[in-house]
């Protein structure tokens, strides 16, 4: 399995509701990114998981709020979000951070609106 | 801080042509360099990953280069088609950081049959 696998495909959220967002991989990565992507830019960096502990915190609101409970899955916790925030959510998994094992994997994302 | 920049941000072609993306980067202290593909609205594709050691990297129609003391990398791509039409993005890692991507804003390319 070489897949970085996303659920739900689609969200859309009030400013009031609680939410969360899953990545899963199958592929014995050991470090596993979030990114958001606003539309014509690039990916943005938010968070990094190295062996399940977060190692990079890209200084993101604490609205949003990531778990790993395991080596193969990611979450992103989201509450009392912002309309700005309506964005692709992106995972990413990687052997590891290193050099030689820091090629990332993406998912299909997420399609984030929030009303 | 490193900067990466794609030119062109657009470029159209008919098919068969054989085209060229770029990439250049402000700061030359990469550990490697990857491209992506990515079709609207959906994740983004490893394409190719090259070290800083390496000089370029094949696989198939795609060839990717890197010149690291001009901060450059070309992807090339041969005999283009409808379906190669996307977003091309170049990514960074940097020394003292290689779990970071520093991206480019992107090359959309369209493949007219």
């Amino acid at each position: 399995d070489t897949e970085v696998t996303q659920t739900p495909k689609h969200l859309v959220m009030g400013m009031t509701n609680k939410k969360s967002l899953k990545c899963e991989q199958h592929m014995g990565h050991r470090a596993m990114y979030w990114y958001k992507q606003k539309a014509k830019k690039p990916p943005e960096l938010m968070f990094v998981y190295s062996y399940e502990k977060l190692s990079i915190n890209e200084s993101v609101p604490s609205r949003f709020s990531p778990e790993c409970p395991n080596s193969s899955l990611l979450n992103l916790h989201l509450h009392a979000l912002q309309p700005e925030d309506s964005a692709l959510y992106l995972c990413a998994s990687s052997q590891g951070v290193t050099p030689s094992s820091n090629e990332q994997f993406f998912g299909p994302g997420t399609r984030l609106t929030v009303l | 801080k490193q900067e990466v920049t794609q030119i062109p941000a657009a470029l159209s072609v008919p098919e068969g042509e054989n085209l060229v993306l770029n990439c250049s980067f402000t700061d030359s202290a990469i550990y490697n360099l990857q491209w992506f593909r990515q079709d609207p609205g959906k994740g983004l594709t490893s394409l190719l990953l090259i070290q800083s050691s390496q000089r370029e990297q094949t696989s198939g129609r795609l060839n990717a280069s890197l010149d690291k003391s001009s901060g450059r990398s070309t992807l090339y791509i041969a005999a283009s088609q409808p379906g190669d039409s996307a977003t091309y993005l170049c990514a960074v890692t940097r020394r003292g950081g290689s779990e970071k991507l520093v991206f480019g804003k992107g090359t959309k390319l369209t493949v007219n049959p």
